[in-house]
């Protein structure tokens, strides 16, 4: 379905691992179109971390990663650190809306 | 280095119409697989798509404001305009237009939005 699943929210102390899962369907991943994602910092613009499924956009450091796998994406956060804390988004096109489409978000508190 | 910026008005009534215009510098909108797209954004809620305009004057839109939206180019101008008719306070969001560049379909740069708010 033309859905892009996210958890709530995620939490994590400075320093440790953290994955926010992207679950979608077969008009969108199951299709074989890319996942990518983005940070938001309240109150400030989205920003594109990582593109095509696991591509970072320069300037992003490589403590962020994404991977794609079947109809699943997820972005991996590792070191996290306190500028990290912010809403995360997935998005990818999807043939049955004919668009583009975004997950729900993620905030990420960093504890 | 690629930047864009939104300008337009700020607060507007029921079932107006209202017009957004996109200023960007450090790429041409007649390059190929270049395009501008909008994403609006209601406060604390995700982004939506709503549509994109490529080098080639192709335009995409989101089938649920299709009949409300349109979206053109001045690529001389270095200029995207969205028109939105007959408003809604549902409409009420942080309008955003974005850079995006083929055979990628994400969006590589964001304008730092402009919120259009409509009141009933």
């Amino acid at each position: 379905q033309s859905v892009l699943t996210q958890p709530p929210s995620v939490s994590g102390a400075p320093g440790q691992r953290v994955t926010i899962s992207c679950t979608g369907g077969s008009s969108n991943f199951g299709a074989g179109y890319d996942v990518h994602w983005y940070q938001q910092i309240p109150g400030t613009a989205p920003k594109l971390l990582i593109y095509d499924n696991n591509k970072r956009l320069s300037g992003v450091p490589d403590r962020f990663s994404g991977s794609k796998s079947g109809s699943s994406a997820s972005l991996a956060i590792t070191g996290l650190q306190a500028e990290d804390e912010a809403d995360y988004y997935c998005q990818s096109y999807d043939s049955s809306l004919s668009g583009w489409l975004f997950g729900g978000g993620t905030k990420l508190t960093v504890l | 280095q690629i930047t864009l910026k939104e300008s337009g008005p700020t607060l507007m009534k029921l079932r107006q119409m209202v017009t957004l215009t996109c200023n960007f510098s450090g790429f041409s909108l007649s390059s190929s697989e270049v395009g501008v797209g909008w994403i609006r954004q209601p406060p604390g809620k995700a982004p939506e798509w709503l549509g994109v305009i490529y080098w080639n004057e192709e335009k995409r839109y989101n089938p649920s404001l299709k009949s409300r939206l349109t979206i053109t180019k001045d690529a001389p101008k270095n200029e995207v305009a969205l028109t939105l008719s007959v408003l809604a306070p549902v409409d009420t969001a942080t309008y955003y237009c974005v850079y995006t560049k083929l055979p990628s379909y994400s969006f590589f740069y964001w304008g730092q939005g402009i919120l259009v708010t409509v009141s009933p």
